[in-house]
């Protein structure tokens, strides 16, 4: 049974650096072809993706917000971290974390998400 | 900036029939775009229900069917029912990145 849970702040300042864990179990990141991915979405919104990353740490971001977004997972742990820099209010969502069973069949399991509000 | 295309809303009858579509502002979708279906209700996660165009997961009503329609992946419910009420999102695949369509809120009455 593959489950998937967010954690983070639910609550940043503008400017500040937000950072996600995805917590997994059921899967392994080591397996071939496996992914996990960033989807989020913001109140009253359409899904945005954000990153995905692979079992052999090929990442792959967002274009439109490569340049704040980074990517990691720990193995060992059955986590994936996501790090967004420089927050601002327009990035408030609920924000998930997904499988991927490969690159084409990407977020066919979901975390319930995590809402973050970005506001001073 | 690439972007994908959906019907803003939709209304169907019970047990009625209606397709979804999704566009691709790059051109004719083709199966080298791996569509993918998912279903939104409110509150909840997406759910995914159709991947590389016409593949169903094993938990999809098998009333929901994928295919290619006029250049644009398609989403095609048959006998619908008012639990298929929700948002629906598709998902086209860019050599590596992915882009979610808009969303079409179906609504069932």
């Amino acid at each position: 049974q593959i489950t998937l849970k967010e954690s983070g702040p639910t609550l940043v300042k503008p400017t500040q650096t937000l950072t996600l864990t995805c917590t997994f179990s059921g899967f392994s990141l080591s397996t071939s072809g496996v992914g996990v991915g960033w989807i989020r979405q913001p109140p009253g919104k359409a899904l945005e993706w954000l990153a995905l990353i692979y079992w052999n740490d090929d990442k792959r971001y967002s274009p439109s917000l490569k340049s704040r977004l980074t990517i990691t997972k720990d193995t060992s742990k059955n986590q994936v971290v996501l790090t967004m820099t420089n927050m601002d209010p327009v990035d408030t969502a609920t924000y998930y974390c997904a499988h991927s069973q490969s690159g084409y069949v990407p977020f066919d399991y979901w975390g319930q998400g995590t809402l973050v509000t970005v506001s001073s | 900036q690439t972007v994908v295309t959906q019907e803003p809303s939709l209304t169907v009858s019970p047990g009625g029939t209606v397709t979804l579509t999704c566009a691709s502002s790059t051109g004719a979708v083709t199966s080298g775009y791996y569509p993918n279906w998912f279903q939104q209700k409110p509150g909840q996660a997406p759910r995914a229900l159709i991947y590389s165009t016409s593949n169903k997961h094993s938990w999809t009503p098998a009333r929901f069917s994928g295919s290619l329609l006029g250049g644009k992946a398609a989403l095609t419910l048959s006998g619908v029912q008012p639990e298929d009420e929700a948002e629906y999102y598709c998902l086209l695949y860019y050599g590596g990145a992915v882009v979610f369509g808009g969303g079409t809120k179906l609504t069932v009455l």
